[in-house]
């Protein structure tokens, strides 16, 4: 069965500090993809990222990045020179080819306090 | 820019009243998505669909209901809403089955007195 596990349920960092947020995801399938959403204190959930589990390639998106390693089922993501504004519940998840009843599979998410 | 609306952000009804959430998507997405969140159990799916009077249930379906009969909207029915279903209810939509992304709407806050 599919699973998606991140274990910090909340980080506090000083602007400017970089930070990594853990997710180790379980799936027994081989085509699967995983996938970063922020939800800012409004609510909404914002998508950040999906990769597919085919591409290892490490992602960057301006202070953003994602590190992916299948050898330990991790899907990590950091944010480099924190801002206030990236303050948030970060969730990871995790979808499979053959998913059935269960399309997206959530982590608890990680609440990530950035304080100026 | 995909856009997933839902009707309200805040909703207060009494035990026993009949709720409908409503979601509506502006990206012709084929499947549609009902989860709740809730404070230490994350996001749980309760209903979802792939195509317009097609449903299909998710993790914690009891209690609710859906209706789609327009591919752009999707709604969540409370039959007789009860206490326990106090909670951030949030809609999705995506384009294609299973692996595509899904895009959320607002959320709506709902609290049953």
């Amino acid at each position: 069965a599919q699973k998606v596990t991140q274990a910090q349920t909340e980080i506090s960092v000083v602007e400017k500090e970089d930070v990594t947020l853990d997710c180790v995801y379980e799936t027994r399938d081989t085509t699967y993809y995983l996938f970063w959403y922020k939800q800012p204190p409004s609510g909404e959930l914002v998508f950040l990222i999906r990769r597919n589990s085919f591409d290892e390639q490490n992602e960057i998106s301006g202070r953003y990045s994602w590190n992916f390693q299948k050898s330990t089922s991790s899907f990590n993501f950091t944010i480099t020179a924190s801002q206030v504004v990236d303050s948030a519940v970060y969730f990871c998840a995790l979808s499979e080819a053959n998913s059935g009843n269960t399309p997206l599979v959530f982590g608890k998410g990680t609440r990530l306090s950035v304080i100026a | 820019d995909v856009k997933v609306t839902q009707s309200s952000r805040y909703l207060v009804k009494r035990t026993g009243e009949k709720v409908f959430l409503e979601c509506v998507q502006d990206m012709d997405h084929e499947n549609m998505f009902w989860y709740r969140q809730d404070p230490g159990l994350g996001l749980r799916l309760i209903y979802f669909s792939y195509d317009v009077k097609m449903k299909e249930k998710g993790d914690i379906p009891e209690g609710y209901s859906v209706s789609r009969e327009k591919k752009e909207r999707f709604s969540l029915i409370l039959e007789s809403a009860s206490t326990n279903q106090t909670s951030m209810y949030l809609c999705a939509s995506s384009r294609d089955r299973d692996t595509d992304t899904q895009y959320f709407g607002p959320g709506t806050r709902l609290t049953v007195l």
